[in-house]
Parts: structure tokens; sequence; C-alpha cells
């Protein structure tokens, strides 16, 4: 099946800072998406980007599936953007494989 | 309802017992997912539901876990003969279609004493 690497594992950043997330996976995908899990264990849902760039707000993703990468940006980061952000991939359209996640701190 | 929900939040069960799950997806969602995530760890997948049949099991780790969306909205994951490895989090999700972004539960923390 495929395999999900999330790079880095750790971030810690001062709020207002600007970060990128990394994504790779390793075979062709149907379906990619990124989520956010906070410290309350709730998972959100902020991209579905199997191809090419969405923007909402601070956060934007890029998916560049001819490489196998995916990218998060998160801009002026918050306190409440704190939390574990997941890269989920799948071959099939339904089905999806998770990577580890980056543990994401912000301090105030 | 605006989210998805499950039932119960929390359950604690000791070795052997059998234990249900409930999923109440998003109203007209098709698509219906159970993962299963550990502590430190990403969710891993158990069961894709597309309406009332289960498309893909594969995910489901033995014959004690089985699950059932009999009218195509709410879901039950069934555990036989709990085991203390079966401790987690039994996430569920839904979605529109298959291909499509998935809206997450907030889970049901399963520990097994």
């Amino acid at each position: 099946g495929i395999q999900v690497e999330q790079s880095p594992p750790d971030l810690i950043l001062q709020e207002g800072a600007n970060s990128t997330l990394r994504c790779n996976f390793s075979d062709s995908v149907n379906n990619l998406q990124w989520f956010h899990q906070n410290p309350w264990g709730q998972l959100i849902n902020l991209f579905y980007i199997p191809s090419g760039t969405k923007q909402n707000g601070r956060l934007s993703a890029t998916t560049v599936a001819t490489e196998r990468y995916s990218l998060l940006y998160i801009s002026s980061s918050q306190t409440t953007d704190s939390g574990v952000y997941f890269c989920a991939a799948g071959g099939s359209n339904y089905k999806l494989t998770f990577g580890k996640g980056t543990l994401l701190t912000v301090n105030p | 309802g605006a989210g998805v929900s499950q039932t119960p939040s929390n359950k604690v069960t000791e070795k052997g017992k059998y234990v249900e799950l409930r999923c109440d997806p998003i109203s007209g969602h098709t698509a219906l997912y159970w993962y299963r995530q550990s502590l430190g760890q990403g969710p891993e997948f158990l069961i894709y539901f597309q309406g009332t049949g289960a498309a893909d099991d594969s995910g489901l780790p033995n014959d004690r876990f089985f699950a059932v969306r009999p009218e195509g909205s709410v879901s039950t994951l069934k555990i036989q003969r709990t085991e203390r490895g079966d401790s987690a989090v039994y996430l569920c999700a839904s979605s529109l279609g298959p291909g499509v972004g998935y809206t997450f539960g907030s889970g049901t923390r399963l520990t097994v004493v």
C-alpha cells in the first residue's frame, strides 16, 4: 500500500511566524487530504487536494502529484493553530493512509 | 445533524466483553468510514461503506470486528471478546461520496481493562 511520510515531526513557532509542512507519498494518489487534530482530539478537514493549489485564509496547500509530495503552508501562525497536522493519501478515492503527523506548537 | 456524532464518547469494558460503538453521519452523506487511532499514531483504516454495503472491510484486524449500516445512515462497529490491544480511539467519518473531503466525528475512546 501507499506509504506516507511527514516532516518535520515536531515544530515550535512563535506567534506570527510562517511555516511549511511537507508530505511525501510513495505512489500515485487519487485522494489526498490534510487534517488538523486539535488538543482535544478532534480531526478537522483542512483541504481535499489530490493535485493543484488551494487557499483558505491563512492556510494554503499545494500537491505536486507527479513528484509525489504535498505542502501545507501556515502563515501568521496563532496559538490556536497548535496541534497535530496529518496528511492522508490514497490510491483509491475512498481509503486513506495517514502519516504520523507533525506536532505544531505555537507559543504566544 | 450538523456534524458526525459518535456515541459513547468513552467506553471502559472488561477483557472478553462485547461492545458496540455507534456513528451517526451527516445527513445525506452516502460514504461512511471507520478508522482506529492509537496513541501517538495517525488513524488507520478499518472499513468503508457506500450506502448500506461494506465496500471495503480490508482494514478490520480480525473476525472479532464487524460493522453494519443497515439503512444507509447510522453505522455500528461491533467488537466481540475484546482484548487489551483493542484499546484505542475509534473514529467515524462521512462524506458526500468517495473522493471528496471527510468529516470526522469526535471519536469513541475504548479502554479494555
